[in-house]
């Protein structure tokens, strides 16, 4: 149980298009989903938090306007990246947290997609 | 003090020894931590959770100094396949769920034969 899908898993494009990254839970209903960004050696670190039906919040830093984020159900968040550049190649990982029947969910446990690499030329 | 802090390594091990990784936070207030694994180029997977002093599951062992406020992660017997990177995870709230993740920069160990 607790499965998260991303799609897709890997992506190439060129310098100044959008790419919108899909992130669903599966096998229950993700009432707070999370996106991070991971660059090479580095850890997770948090672009925004979005719950279902209402505006993401984003971490100190990261462009809301360049990073569009929607919940519009309790199974799937996108994320889009507009107008990327190559410094916005990166491994971008959803992760999701909430409630599902006759599995149990610690308060803060999130459980995370298998991610996509941006790599933008 | 960092948020999270870990010795990012790399940690050579032979196969079947025993190696113990630790972690330390600065958020006194953390009722809950997390010790996931993430592969190269994969996403994390929760390896354990600690909630109480500590935490045993198998081979992997998880300790809870809150006096210090560290958390310790002891393999057994390590195996080949347990070649990852461990990543110390604290939430950053008081406690009580719903919080944010805070990870640290990950331990990586390498088990040779």
């Amino acid at each position: 149980g607790a499965v998260v899908s991303q799609h897709p898993s890997w992506v190439i494009c060129k310098s100044g298009t959008s790419v919108k990254i899909e992130c669903r839970s599966l096998d229950f209903q993700a009432t707070t989903m999370f996106w991070y960004r991971q660059f090479p050696k580095q850890s997770l670190m948090l672009m925004a938090t979005s719950n279902e039906g209402s505006k993401a919040t984003y971490e100190q830093g990261v462009e809301k306007d360049k990073f569009l984020i929607n919940h519009a159900s309790l199974t799937l968040s996108t994320l889009t990246v507009t107008s990327a550049h190559p410094e916005d190649s990166s491994f971008y990982i959803c992760s999701a947290r909430g409630q599902g029947q006759g599995l149990y969910l610690g308060a803060d446990t999130q459980y995370f997609g298998p991610g996509t690499r941006l790599t933008v030329l | 003090r960092k948020e999270v802090e870990q010795d990012p390594g790399p940690f050579n091990v032979p196969e079947g020894a025993t190696v113990a990784f630790n972690c330390t936070y600065s958020n006194s207030a953390s009722q809950s931590f997390f010790w996931y694994r993430q592969d190269c180029r994969k996403e994390p997977k929760l390896l354990m959770s600690v909630y109480s002093s500590g935490n045993e599951d198998g081979r992997f062992t998880a300790q809870l100094n809150r006096a210090s406020q560290y958390i310790s992660l002891l393999i057994r017997d390590s195996k080949l396949s347990d070649s990852a990177t461990y990543l110390c995870v604290v939430p950053r709230g008081g406690g009580g769920g719903g919080n944010k993740l805070t990870f640290g920069t990950g331990t990586q160990l390498k088990v040779e034969l």
